[in-house]
């Protein structure tokens, strides 16, 4: 799983309801990142945590909310309140070694 | 605004054709370079990255990629494209003040004729 695993692979979700999916890593590195995709479009970005306990919006990151109680894991919640939540969701964590970022299988997530 | 192009949404090659596709971007000193790879409900594999030096560079899968500054692109290339190449590829950018943010461009669908 190249040291990063995202879960479930496919999600529904009623309008009006929370939702969390997952993202672990167990590589011990600090920096990780949400990404959403569209058909067509490029990947956006919705929160990121270089630290422990710490997390920064992105470009995107109304409706969203995340958490970093630990290193390894970086769950990020889609609310009721983002008007338009199907999409692809992927998590990434960056390298400082090589200052790469690497990618989890993603996370497809449809409102009913 | 900083910015990735890639200007073809959708390239159709024949297999064993040769294969380029373009990435500019728009930043005032030279960023991080990355192309990723992504088949259909997958996550995006790395291919080949550009941080300094040569600037042609090689990467998985028999792709390479060469820097041009005076361009502003880092274009991908592939002497001969074989089916399973078939996928949607991005160009990423990243400042390295930035937090490591990555910027992408919107890819580029390929299709492989046989």
């Amino acid at each position: 799983d190249g040291g990063i695993t995202q879960s479930p692979k496919y999600l529904f979700r009623k309008e009006g309801q929370n939702v969390t999916l997952s993202c672990e890593q167990n590589l011990n590195h600090d920096a990780m990142y949400w990404y959403r995709q569209d058909p067509g479009q490029g990947l956006r970005l919705i929160y990121y945590s270089q630290i422990v306990n710490d997390f920064q919006k992105g470009d995107i990151a109304e409706g969203y909310s995340v958490s970093r109680e630990k290193k390894e894991s970086f769950p990020l919640t889609v609310t009721s309140a983002q008007k338009n939540p199907t999409a692809f969701y992927l998590c990434a964590y960056r390298d400082p070694n090589t200052d790469t970022q690497y990618f989890g299988p993603g996370t497809r997530l449809t409102v009913l | 605004a900083q910015s990735v192009t890639q200007p073809d949404i959708h390239i159709t090659v024949s297999e064993g054709a040769s294969l380029e596709l373009r990435c500019n971007y728009s930043y005032g000193a030279t960023p991080y370079l990355f192309w990723y790879v992504q088949s259909p409900g997958q996550g995006l594999q790395l291919l080949l990255k550009y941080f300094s030096g040569d600037t042609l560079v090689q990467g998985i899968k028999g792709f390479e990629a060469e820097f041009k500054r005076s361009q502003s692109s880092f274009n991908l290339r592939k002497p001969s494209v074989h089916w399973s190449d078939a996928a949607e590829y991005f160009c990423a950018v990243v400042l390295n003040t930035n937090a490591g943010k990555s910027t992408f461009g919107d890819g580029t669908t390929l299709t492989v004729k046989p």
